[in-house]
């Protein structure tokens, strides 16, 4: 229940093209829906999150879509460019200040 | 405004032996989280402290322990060093609250032989 699974395990993407990352959960208590951006060696960045009362939440080139009955959540990345490539992390949690459960990660690569 | 720091940024024990991990908050920030990412994994959360108390716990044995300070620093303390501890110690500070954010810093690598 408390596990969250991604998909797909790595991405390869024409540079201009859309980037789709999924994701889903189990635990109906979950409130707070992050992405979070890694690149080698460095911290994860929070990218864009999402609360359950919304579908879809757009910031930029990056949407999450959500399905509260499927319960799951994907991460659209548009017009992917080169710099885009990095490691993404989907997660959830009760609430954006208590325990992230995190996804495997996607690691994304973006070709020129 | 600062961000969250961490060091050391890497360090190599050898089994059984005792790590201690620092980190300190971003600016404002009364709460810091602390997760452990193996390679090739997501992070997975060990605990949190707030107002220099223990406010949540993953599921990690009590070898994994922590401190808070005053000035909302923190520590994570590892005893007994397993190979299987190697990995990515990311620290993560927030304000403790309903709906703030946790902002990551850039980690320490520990590598167990």
């Amino acid at each position: 229940q408390q596990q969250v699974k991604q998909s797909p395990q790595s991405l390869i993407v024409q540079k201009g093209g859309i980037s789709i990352i999924n994701c889903a959960y189990e635990n109906t208590a979950f409130d707070y829906f992050p992405w979070y951006q890694q690149f080698p060696g460095k911290g994860p960045a929070l990218l864009i999150a999402i609360r359950p009362d919304v579908s879809e939440k757009k910031e930029g080139r990056f949407t999450i879509s959500f399905n509260k009955s499927a319960k799951q959540f994907s991460l659209h990345i548009m017009d992917s460019q080169p710099g885009d490539s990095a490691t993404y992390f989907c997660a959830a949690s009760p609430d954006s200040n208590y325990q992230l459960i995190w996804g495997a990660g996607t690691k994304l690569i973006i070709k020129p | 405004e600062t961000g969250v720091t961490q060091s050391p940024t890497h360090l190599i024990k050898t089994r059984g032996q005792q790590v201690t991990l620092r980190c300190s908050s971003q600016s404002g920030h009364n709460t810091v989280s602390w997760y452990q990412q193996a390679l090739g994994q997501g992070p997975q959360f060990i605990f949190q402290y707030y107002r220099e108390e223990e406010n949540g716990r993953g599921n990690f044995p009590p070898r994994f322990s922590g401190l808070q300070f005053p000035n909302y620093s923190s520590e994570l303390n590892v005893n007994a060093l397993e190979l299987d501890d190697s990995a990515l110690y990311l620290c993560a500070s927030s304000r403790q609250g309903r709906g703030d954010t946790q902002y990551f810093g850039p980690g320490t690598r520990l590598t167990v032989l």
